[in-house]
């Protein structure tokens, strides 16, 4: 169950577009439409913005979109905004019947 | 609205026992699986453990398998994490989340509760 690999940390400036890498292996992120990523502002409840890969929960912003190629899923927030500020996870469901969690990034927004 | 209230957390010395409990309300709770999800200090999130609706299944990380078990009881629309033999990296603040039904994913958390093992 080794944890899914993700930039460290990201940033960009208010209305540009970043995009959150998040790779994995064919049993996790490859295998499996069962992506999911959250926003976790510190202290606060995480907060599920995309699951099934590229589907939005109500009330989300359209701002967020997530894809995969292969083994590697990504995230992309459009139009920064400052309260997008926080740290980003995604995370597969895997071959073991076990999720896995990436090691979360930070997005600065400068 | 749904709302997930985890309690139980607290400091315990290695090798003890705790147990959390994670009540549910806003929702029908027996339609839904549920999680625990812990973030260490200055780490990042780690599934822990898993059960479906009717608590037939349950699933476990590696790290905790064997010490930690997952259950529920829909009459009081809470589930539970009995955790044994505590070590030192199970200090983390410990988050139950709702299930998105047929998702693979958690729509919904708690604030989490905060577990410190230390002598």
């Amino acid at each position: 169950q080794s944890a899914l690999t993700q930039p460290a940390s990201v940033s960009g400036s208010p209305g540009q577009s970043i995009t959150i890498s998040c790779t994995g292996t064919s049993s996790d992120v490859g295998g499996y439409n069962y992506v999911s990523w959250y926003q976790h502002h510190p202290d606060k409840a995480p907060k599920l913005i995309i699951y099934e890969v590229t589907n939005r929960p109500s009330g989300v912003s359209n701002r967020f979109s997530g894809s995969k190629s292969g083994n590697t899923a990504s995230l992309t927030i459009s139009g920064l905004q400052a309260e997008d500020e926080a740290d980003y996870y995604c995370n597969s469901y895997t071959s073991s019947t076990t999720w896995v969690f990436g090691g979360g990034t930070k997005l600065t927004v400068l | 609205q749904v709302q997930l209230v985890e309690s139980g957390g607290g400091v315990v010395q290695p090798g003890r026992s705790l147990r959390l409990s994670c009540t549910a309300s806003g929702f029908t709770f027996n339609s839904h699986a549920m999680h625990w999800v812990r973030q260490a200090p200055g780490k990042g999130l780690e599934w822990v453990t898993f059960i479906s609706h009717d608590a037939k299944y349950t699933f476990y990380a590696d790290s905790v398998k064997g010490r930690f078990t997952i259950s529920r009881d829909n009459s009081k629309n809470t589930i539970y994490l009995q955790m044994n033999r505590l070590r030192d990296d199970d200090t983390a603040v410990y988050y139950c989340a709702r299930d998105l039904t047929d998702r693979y994913s958690c729509d919904y958390w708690g604030q989490g509760t905060r577990v410190t093992v230390s002598s």
